[in-house]
């Protein structure tokens, strides 16, 4: 069983939408879970990060922790094409003391116009 | 903003050539990291290091070694390449022992192995 999943996509939304990115984890001691979005040929930016239970939001960005299920979610509102790209979800395992970060392979989406 | 540079953009080298890709930061972090990304398979650490002149194997060290001689700096080297480490290879640094501190990666390097 692979550390992080995530759906490859891709995963395709009209403009304006809500786009839900999902990823699941297997070491349910993890601390910390990233979400970084690469563009084609581009190295992988910080969106945001969470840690505890329950939601974050940044601007159009929101973070969903859930640790019983083991999952935590990305959601874009209003999407826009320039949201298309890569997102890659990353966690840190319980059994490091930093950022060792364990990647995702990432999900693709696409924002139609 | 934390800047990651990495030295070379594009490489080709031949097989068994020695290559070293040279990662520099400018935030004093602490922590610095090398990746490489292929299709399918994502981020896969290769070496990291906490502190000038200590290193830990990532998760796919074989192949590879790494220097620390400066804290700013983070060097990759393939001591005898091969075609299997045609790859993207990413640089990161990461400040302090934090469990949330996040990784600011440079913008790549293709290595290409002949």
């Amino acid at each position: 069983q692979k550390e992080v999943e995530q759906n490859s996509g891709p995963l395709s939304v009209p403009e304006g939408a809500i786009a839900s990115l999902n990823c699941t984890y297997s070491d349910r001691g993890s601390q910390s879970f990233f979400w970084y979005r690469q563009y084609s040929g581009k190295s992988p930016e910080l969106i945001m990060f969470i840690y505890s239970n329950g939601d974050k939001e940044d601007g159009r960005f929101t973070a969903q922790l859930n640790k019983a299920s083991q999952y935590v979610s990305l959601l874009i509102r209003d999407s826009q094409p320039s949201d298309s790209a890569t997102y890659l979800c990353a966690v840190n395992p319980s059994n490091t003391g930093f950022q060792k970060l364990v990647f995702g392979t990432g999900t693709r989406l696409l924002v139609s116009p | 903003d934390v800047k990651v540079t990495q030295s070379s953009r594009y490489l080709v080298k031949r097989t068994g050539e020695k290559v070293f890709l040279e990662c520099v930061q400018d935030m004093d972090h602490e922590n610095m990291f090398w990746y490489r990304q292929d299709p399918g398979l994502g981020l896969r650490l290769i070496y990291f290091s906490y502190d000038v002149k200590m290193k830990e194997k990532g998760d796919i060290p074989e192949g590879y070694s790494v220097s620390r001689e400066k804290k700013e700096r983070f060097s990759l080297i393939l001591e005898s390449a091969s075609t299997n480490q045609t790859s993207m290879y990413l640089c990161a640094s990461s400040w302090g022992q934090g469990a949330v501190s996040p990784l600011h990666f440079g913008n790549g390097t293709r290595l290409t192995v002949t």
